[in-house]
């Protein structure tokens, strides 16, 4: 079984100040992970994803994540965040034949002037 | 179409009745997922179709929840005798079914059950 954990269900953070919301996944089998946003009032959209080579993929809009094999991880990180970068940021897993996505509970990326 | 659309944008219904829940993937998408999401949860996932059939229904709840995809294309997720514990936003995306392709996601349909 397939399960994501984020632990932080809100994030409070000044304009240009750095954020990083934290992922853990567990799986039993190889994996391919997914950031997904939520801005208000609108649909999910993919973020980043990792599926294999590099561990350190980017976003176009300034967001990284690292793959942690052996701590289980897949944080996501911005060095300077802007208000536009208010919403909310699932953490996603997949494994298998189906490619269904296993989310995590969310968190709440709130940017204050 | 543009992007994945999912009709009604907002549903209310009495405890006990039945719905029907709307969902046009991307134009050749072969693959369709269902989500719900609850207030403060993240979506969980309910069933997937590859073309006509349900290839994976292992996330419904119970047999008052079915999904249909007769032609490939659109989906009609069912729902009989609601309760109030089914409100939530359901979600709809597609994908080309290719291994570990993007997900596409609709906007959702928030079913209130009253």
């Amino acid at each position: 079984a397939q399960s994501v954990t984020q632990l932080d269900s809100q994030v409070p953070v000044f304009e240009e100040a750095p954020v990083e919301l934290r992922c853990n996944y567990s799986s039993s089998v190889s994996v391919y992970l997914f950031w997904y946003v939520q801005y208000p009032n609108q649909g999910l959209q993919l973020l980043l994803k990792y599926l294999s080579g590099s561990t350190l993929v980017e976003s176009i809009n300034g967001f990284e994540a690292e793959f942690n094999k052996s701590q289980t991880s897949f944080h996501l990180r911005k060095p300077s965040v802007h208000i536009s970068d208010t919403a909310e940021y699932f953490c996603a897993v997949s494994g298998g034949a189906t490619n269904k996505l296993i989310f995590g509970t969310g968190t709440l990326l709130a940017v204050q002037p | 179409g543009a992007g994945v659309s999912q009709t009604p944008s907002n549903k209310v219904t009495e405890k006990g009745k039945y719905v029907e829940l709307r969902c046009d993937p991307i134009s050749g998408h072969t693959a369709l997922y269902w989500y719900r999401q609850s207030l403060g949860q993240g979506p969980e996932f309910l069933i997937y179709f590859q073309g006509t059939g349900a290839a994976d229904d292992s996330g419904l709840p119970n047999d008052r929840f079915f999904a249909v995809r007769p032609e490939g294309s659109v989906s009609t997720l069912k729902i009989q005798r609601t309760e109030r514990g089914d409100s939530a936003v359901y979600l709809c995306a597609s994908s080309s079914g290719q291994p570990n392709t993007e997900a596409f996601f609709g906007q959702g349909t928030r079913l209130t059950v009253v």
